[in-house]
């Protein structure tokens, strides 16, 4: 069962560099979230989707941008990558958000190191 | 805003010891809780889900208590294992809205 997939895994950029965080699920969920990690800080929601062609602000959702074509794929974009923008970032998909028995269920990561 | 807090941030025990992690929250007015468990370089796997209607949930070793009134959730796990080692993660799903707002984490080692 592949559930939710990132690519890539690891990626080291320099300052200033742009690039896409692809992250697909085939579990025909609605709704699809992009959080980070950092140490200690646990994860903080970056966008999020409710469906395909909707997006939304989240916590922390400056510096990145996003987009949901399809329903199974979510990417992730950084324009203009900075040395804050450092950190693991994980994407999850759920059901309806709004029922109380919602589980969320989360990619493997991806490794981001903006030099 | 709804702060969530797991508190001791690491924490050790020789193995079939009992596990008792700890998380608060700020706000009663939560949808549910869940339970996750990350092992180093993964995702996070659900464990347990609590809805705000219930007090605990149980599966296997694993037992969630929820004290809404008090801001409170515990994770027992009964006669722990190395298996166990890793990072759990509490995270509260609030009334308004589909953010779930997660605690910094407390990472168990159980010692052989």
């Amino acid at each position: 069962n592949a559930g939710v997939t990132q690519t890539p895994k690891f990626r080291v950029l320099k300052t200033g560099q742009s690039m896409t965080l692809l992250c697909a699920q085939d579990m025909n969920h609605e709704y699809m979230y992009w959080y980070r990690q950092d140490p200690g800080m646990g994860l903080r929601l970056i966008h999020y989707s409710v469906g395909e062609g909707t997006t939304a602000k989240g916590e922390v959702p400056d510096g990145y941008n996003v987009s949901r074509l399809k329903k199974q794929n979510f990417l992730l974009g950084l324009e203009s990558a900075a040395p804050s923008q450092t950190s693991v970032y994980f994407c999850a998909s759920s059901y309806s958000g709004s029922s109380a028995k919602n589980i969320q269920y989360f990619g493997a990561g991806t490794r981001l190191s903006v030099l | 805003k709804q702060e969530v807090t797991q508190i001791p941030a690491a924490l050790s025990v020789p193995e079939g010891e009992n596990l008792v992690l700890n998380c608060s929250f700020t706000d009663s007015a939560i949808y549910n809780l869940q339970w996750f468990r990350q092992d180093p370089g993964k995702g996070l796997t659900s464990l347990l889900l609590i809805q705000s209607s219930q007090r605990e949930q149980t599966s296997g070793r694993l037992n969630a208590s929820l004290d809404k009134s008090s801001g409170r959730s515990t994770l027992y796990i009964a006669a722990s294992q190395p298996g166990d080692s890793a990072t759990y993660l509490c995270a509260v799903k609030i009334t308004a809205g589909n953010k779930l707002t997660f605690g910094g984490g407390t990472r168990v080692l159980v010692k052989p």
